[in-house]
């Protein structure tokens, strides 16, 4: 059980540039979501999904598109990269049903990206 | 809306004491409140999660309180180790799909 798991760890890009970062999880989990977490600003949503084919804007969706092909899957698409999305991405997943074990949040470890 | 306020930003202590980490929110409305411990160029990990209908939650040497009514909540941790030295945030649920993060308080424990 790798619980979530991202790649890459570190990545860096030209300005107007377009990357994906992924995302998967093999805790049958069916909510997932992207964040960012930026010196003193903490960590805000972008997107999320609470499920295959659903997905639905954060706090901070610009820039950023996702979808939800399968449940493991959750990629994040940076359409034509800033230097203002440079910043450590996070994904998370939780279960589904309502109990305290599925309503804790498990986070990857981490994509660093700077952008040039 | 929901805001997230931890202080101190950070805490430097002798191993072996016991500290109390502190987290607000302004909006009691909310469906739980998780503790979670950050390490240096880590992911997060979930430490201790609480529902709204709870008081307090404990694990080892850890234990969470909350008080809704006054959007307050501590984390306390027993004879502190070189070991829990990390970043430790604590987020509230608004929403089914979101969480609110405080800024986080830095824990430095001294051998």
């Amino acid at each position: 059980n790798a619980g979530v798991t991202q790649t890459p760890k570190f990545q860096v890009l030209k300005t107007g540039q377009s990357m994906t970062l992924q995302c998967a999880q093999d805790m049958n989990h069916e909510y997932m979501s992207w964040y960012r977490q930026d010196p003193g600003m903490g960590l805000r949503l972008i997107h999320y999904s609470v499920g295959a084919g659903i997905t639905d804007q954060g706090e901070v969706p610009n820039g950023y598109n996702v979808s939800r092909s399968t449940t493991e899957d959750f990629p994040l698409r940076l359409l034509s990269a800033a230097p203002s999305q440079t910043s450590v991405y996070f994904c998370a997943s939780r279960g589904s049903h309502s109990s305290v074990l599925s309503d804790t949040q498990y986070f990857g470890p981490g994509t660093r990206l700077t952008v040039l | 809306k929901q805001e997230v306020t931890q202080i101190p930003a950070a805490l430097s202590v002798p191993e072996g004491e016991n500290l109390v980490l502190n987290c607000s929110f302004t909006d009691s409305a909310i469906y739980n409140l998780q503790w979670f411990r950050q390490d240096p160029g880590k992911g997060l990990t979930s430490l201790l999660l609480i529902q709204s209908s709870q008081r307090e939650q404990t694990s080892g040497r850890l234990n969470a309180s909350l008080d809704k009514s006054s959007g307050r909540s501590t984390l306390y941790i027993a004879a502190s180790q070189p070991g829990d030295s990390a970043t430790y945030l604590c987020a509230v649920r608004p929403a089914a799909q979101k969480l609110v993060f405080g800024q986080g308080t830095r824990l430095t424990i001294n051998p």
